[in-house]
Formats: C-alpha cells, structure tokens, sequence
C-alpha cells in the first residue's frame, strides 16, 4: 500500500527565509510525485510533478529515492507563499493520487 | 480556473437527508476523481471513474455512490446523511486513467447540520 507522510502540520518562516517542506513516501513501484497548494480552502492547484523537473513561483522540489523523499524547497520565501502544501503520491493502476495531510506554511513579515 | 466544474458551490441540508453533488470535467477529460476533505480526516480519495466505468475506488462510504454519465459529467449522491459527512468535496479530472496531472475543481461545500 501506498502512503505519504509529511511530518510537519504547522510551518513559518520569515519572509526572505529559506523553506523547505518535508514529504516522504512509502511505496514499492515506480513513483509519481506531485506538490499541490491550497489557498484558503479553495481548489487545489498543482504546484510541481516530479517528471517536469521545473520550477514554479521559485519551488523546486527533486526526487530522492533512496530516502523515498521528495522534499518542497524555495530559497527565499514570500508572504504569498503561506497557504497548505499538500505532497501526493500516484500510484496503483489507476495512477489515484494519494495525499499526505498536508503543511500549513505561514510566511511572516 | 482549472476547467473542472462543481455544483453547488455550498449546501446545508439536514442529518438523514440525501444529496446529489455534480461534477463537469475539463474538456476532453475522460477520468473524473472524487476526494472528501475534512478538518480531521484530511484530503481522502473516495472514487475514480473512466469513461463512464468504474477504475478504483478509497475510503467511500456504503452511503455514498457515484457514477459517470455518457456526457462525462459525474455526480456524487451521498445519502443517511450524518454531521460526519460535514466536508468539502472536490471534482478533479484527468485526460486518461493513470500517468498524469489531475486538475480539481473548486469543490463543494457540504454541511450537515
């Protein structure tokens, strides 16, 4: 069975201060990782997969497998970022996605 | 705005009563996701559906069903319905089952009172 831990419920930072949010995974196939953000409660909005190796609004997030992370890293955060981050695994033959409960980052002034 | 279409936005109904929430997906989608997010239960998956057929089904509740029409269009009916069921209730759709992004909708709030 397929799981997603994000061990931090609650985060803040400083505006300008690095962040990085923590996700790990359990699952025995091939992986597909995804970041989503939701702001107040509204729709969830893709953020990042891990196949695109992209960065959006200066996120970057890389694929560990050896510690079955998959970690959420922005080097200088903004006020715009605080929101819930929420990390999700696809897996099964349905690719449903599995989500971890999520991380409420705060940025503070 | 994601493509995907949820209605109603709100609705408040009453313990043991019956609701039906609808679901459009992006154009072109074939697979529609049903997710319950609740304050203590988190982002739960309840049910896929592909094509109008049934592809995995979560954590969905005997009470609860759902089905995909030939328009693609999905509805949720959740019925004996409790103050546990209280939640918000996302749509979300993909283009194929399996091996890619899934997009959701704004969700419909839920409140049994």
């Amino acid at each position: 069975a397929q799981r997603v831990t994000q061990p931090e419920k609650l985060l803040s930072v400083f505006k300008g201060a690095p962040v990085e949010l923590k996700c790990n995974y359990s699952y025995s196939g091939s992986p597909e990782l995804f970041w989503y953000v939701q702001y107040s409660r509204q729709r969830l909005q893709l953020l990042l997969r891990h196949i695109s190796r992209e960065s959006i609004k200066g996120f970057t997030a890389d694929l560990n497998k050896g510690e079955t992370s998959f970690h959420l890293k922005k080097p200088f955060a903004q006020e715009e970022d605080s929101a819930m981050y929420y990390c999700a695994l696809g897996a099964g033959s349905a690719r449903q996605l599995t989500f971890g409960s999520g991380t409420q980052l705060t940025v503070l002034p | 705005d994601s493509g995907v279409t949820q209605t109603p936005k709100h609705l408040i109904t009453a313990t043991g009563q019956r609701v039906t929430l609808r679901c459009s997906p992006r154009s072109g989608d074939l697979s529609v996701y049903w997710y319950q997010q609740s304050l203590d239960q988190g982002l739960q998956f309840l049910i896929q559906y592909y094509n109008g057929e049934e592809r995995a089904k979560g954590n969905i509740l005997e009470r609860f069903s759902a089905q995909q029409f030939p328009d693609l269009h999905s509805e949720l009916n959740l019925s004996s319905l409790e103050l546990g069921d209280s939640a918000l209730y996302f749509c979300a759709s993909s283009v194929r089952t399996g091996g890619n992004t899934i997009y959701f909708g704004e969700g419909s709030w839920l409140t049994v009172v």
